[in-house]
């Protein structure tokens, strides 16, 4: 199976409302971890990213949060608007039989409606 | 800034028929990628590059062959179309590894 899945395929949420992303990995090696959205129709897009020696980053309007106890990490997104409708991937930097990859999971599809 | 730039955007095969999709950077990154991402999924890496004239393979290689002739270039050749390689395919590239990839637009591609 995949080593990064997130929880939900689908979030739906009001404009102005906070929204929660979250992403679960297996991996424990793992030390560097990457949040991408993608629009339809678009290549992924880098949101932000966080190294396993942080449990938490914040950029412009978004926080990523890492808890390595329980290997999950979140993506947290204030006062959402419609133009974050996308799909949001996690993806994480493990080694496999290509050597050091980065590993995405499945994505959840964020909705946001006005 | 132009970035990764992948061509064509579109393209229909016909079951058996070639075709190299073209992707180029301009950022002089040494690591170039190529992903294929199917229908509700992540994306899977299918080649990867570390510098000119070094090639690896990714988690499904199969069915592909790729070159890496100059740092900017990194082209992925189809040989036999089969249904199986439909999908949208992204090419990406990072300065070095375990670092931000960045994307191209994508090639969608169709094997019928």
């Amino acid at each position: 199976g995949e080593s990064v899945g997130l929880h939900l395929p689908t979030l739906s949420v009001q404009e102005g409302d906070n929204s929660i992303i979250n992403c679960a990995y297996s991996n424990s090696a793992s030390d560097y971890f990457i949040w991408y959205k993608q629009e339809s129709g678009k290549g992924p897009q880098f949101i932000i990213d966080i190294r396993s020696n942080m449990d938490k980053r914040q950029g412009q309007r978004v926080t990523v949060l890492l808890n390595k106890t329980v290997k999950h990490l979140s993506l947290q997104i204030a006062a959402t608007q419609p133009g974050d409708s996308a799909v949001y991937f996690c993806a994480e930097y493990a080694i496999n039989q290509a050597g050091t990859a980065l590993i995405f999971g499945k994505g959840t599809t964020l909705s946001v409606s006005s | 800034n132009a970035g990764v730039t992948q061509t064509p955007k579109f393209r229909i095969l016909k079951i058996g028929q070639s075709m190299t999709l073209q992707c180029t950077q301009d950022m002089n990154h040494n690591y170039m990628y190529w992903y294929r991402q199917d229908p509700g999924m992540g994306l899977k890496l299918i080649y990867y590059s570390v510098g000119a004239g070094i090639t690896d393979k990714g988690e499904v290689p199969n069915g592909y062959n790729v070159s890496r002739s100059t740092t900017e270039d990194f082209p992925l050749r189809l040989e036999l179309a089969a249904p199986s390689q439909t999908s949208v395919y992204f090419c990406a590239s990072t300065l070095a590894g375990r670092n931000i990839q960045y994307f191209g637009a994508g090639t969608r591609l169709s094997v019928l």
